[in-house]
């Protein structure tokens, strides 16, 4: 198992770009959900999903949309990037019965 | 409101001294709690959780529903627990993490 996958690793924008940040897993998990990591504020959750064709808004959803076409892919999109998404943007998986979460390897994105 | 608070950003321990991190909530549902350990240049990965009450790497955490803490102890830090530790609380049962903004270990040889 590859586990959670994101792509890429590294990527610099311009104000106003768009991109979309893959993410997927091949552990058949029913929750994934994309997270930001910024210094002194930890981890906040931008979107989640329960399940295919599910979506919902976590604490921080400003500027980012996501879809859940398959159980295995959950890409985050930004539409109009801005110097404040300069981030290190985490997806993560979970079976249904269990909290615990699987963390992919981070996507360092910086908005110029 | 903050959920998980952790109040230290930076602990510097030597070698073989007692770490604790600690972590406090604020939850009126019945909290899940976890400790998420972030090592250099690698992924977040689960270190425990409370409802498993087990020790893992030297590391436990007991769940104090009375203080609404959750704190992290090892009683003799080893070097390669440098990392960044991540307290988090699972809201609603439904999968949902909120985070602590993290405290940075770093243990001195």
């Amino acid at each position: 198992n590859a586990g959670v996958t994101q792509t890429p690793k590294f990527q610099v924008l311009k104000t106003g770009q768009s991109m979309t940040l893959q993410c997927a897993q091949d552990m058949n998990h029913e929750y994934m959900s994309w997270y930001r990591q910024d210094p002194g504020m930890g981890l906040r959750l931008i979107h989640y999903s329960v399940g295919a064709g599910i979506t919902d808004q976590g604490e921080v959803p400003n500027g980012y949309n996501v879809s859940r076409s398959t159980t295995e892919d959950f890409p985050l999109r930004l539409l109009s990037a801005a110097p404040s998404q300069t981030s290190v943007y985490f997806c993560a998986s979970s079976y249904r019965e269990s909290n615990e979460q699987f963390f992919g390897p981070g996507t360092r994105l910086t908005v110029l | 409101a903050q959920r998980v608070t952790q109040p230290e950003k930076l602990l510097s321990v030597f070698k073989g001294a007692p770490v604790e991190l600690k972590c406090n909530y604020s939850y009126s549902g019945s909290p899940e709690l976890f400790w998420y350990v972030q090592y250099s240049r690698q992924r977040l990965q689960l270190l425990l959780r409370h409802i498993s009450r087990e020790s893992i790497k030297g590391f436990t955490a007991d769940l104090n529903k009375g203080e609404t803490s959750f704190h992290l102890k090892k009683p003799f830090a080893q070097e390669e627990d440098s990392a960044m530790y991540y307290c988090a609380l699972s809201l609603y049962g439904n999968n949902r993490l909120a985070f602590g903004k993290g405290n940075q270990v770093v243990v001195i040889p």
